[in-house]
C-alpha cells in the first residue's frame, strides 16, 4: 500500500463545477499536511496548507479527518485556470522529518 | 529574491557519461532536496541535506551523489549516466523540514 494515495483521475468539469480531491495516508505519524499544484512542464507549488480544523481560501477549501487519515480539497466554481495537476503532500515525523507526495490527480476544466 | 533556481534547464546525455546538477536558494533555507519526478509515479526523493555540510539518502539514492558544500548550493551528480535516469530532476528548500518547500523550476535530462 502506498504512504499517500490520490485518485490519478483524470477529473474533467465544466466551468462553473465543483469538484473534489481526496487524499489517504497510512502513517498516523503524519504530522503536517499540503496541497501542491503543479501545472504541466512546471514545478509544484504550494496551493494550501491542511489544518484539523480546516481551512479556506477563496474558492478554495481543505479538510483533515485524522481518525480516518484522508485529506480533501474542494474547489468550487471552476475556472479554467484551474486545470493542472494536484498533489497530496504529507510529513511524517519520526525522529526526522519525512515529506511524502502523492501521484497527483489530473483536473481539466473545459468551457 | 530569486527563490530555488536550477542548471542546466535541459540536458541530453550519453549512457555512461557524467553531469553535476546545480541549485541554488537565496532564503537562507537549512534543508535542502533532490527530487525526480516520472510520469505516474509522482515526486520521489533522491538525496537530501538538513545544513552546510550535511547530506542523507532519501527514497531512490541509488546512482546518485550529492554535496552540500556551502550553504545556499546543493549539488546532484550522476557518475555513469543510465537511461533509467532520464527525468525531470527538481530541487525544493525549507528553513524546517515541517514546512513548505519551495521547488526549483526543474531539469529535464534525457540519457540515450
Amino acid at each position: 500500500r502506498k504512504e499517500v494515495e490520490q485518485d490519478p483521475g483524470p477529473f474533467n468539469v465544466p466551468e462553473g463545477a465543483t469538484v473534489a480531491f481526496n487524499c489517504t495516508y497510512s502513517n498516523s505519524a503524519s504530522q503536517s499536511f499540503f496541497w501542491y499544484r503543479q501545472d504541466c512542464r512546471k514545478e509544484p507549488k504550494l496551493l494550501m496548507s491542511v489544518y484539523s480544523s480546516g481551512n479556506e481560501d477563496g474558492r478554495f477549501t481543505a479538510q483533515l479527518n485524522r481518525a480516518s487519515q484522508y485529506i480533501s480539497l474542494l474547489i468550487r466554481d471552476s475556472k479554467l485556470s484551474d486545470s493542472a495537476t494536484y498533489l497530496c503532500v504529507v510529513i511524517l515525523n519520526t525522529g526526522g522529518f519525512k515529506t511524502i507526495f502523492g501521484a497527483g490527480t489530473r483536473l481539466f476544466v473545459k468551457a | 529574491n530569486a527563490g530555488v533556481t536550477q542548471t542546466p534547464k535541459f540536458r541530453v546525455l550519453k549512457t555512461g557519461q557524467s553531469m553535476t546538477l546545480l541549485c541554488a536558494q537565496d532564503m537562507n533555507h537549512e534543508y535542502m532536496y533532490w527530487y525526480r519526478q516520472d510520469p505516474g509515479m509522482g515526486l520521489r526523493l533522491i538525496h537530501y541535506s538538513v545544513g552546510e555540510g550535511t547530506t542523507a539518502k532519501g527514497e531512490v539514492p541509488d546512482g546518485y551523489n550529492v554535496s552540500r558544500l556551502k550553504k545556499q548550493n546543493f549539488l546532484l551528480g550522476l557518475e555513469s549516466a543510465a537511461p533509467s535516469q532520464t527525468s525531470v530532476y527538481f530541487c525544493a528548500s525549507n528553513d524546517r523540514g515541517i514546512d513548505e518547500q519551495y521547488f526549483g523550476p526543474g531539469t529535464r535530462l534525457t540519457v540515450t
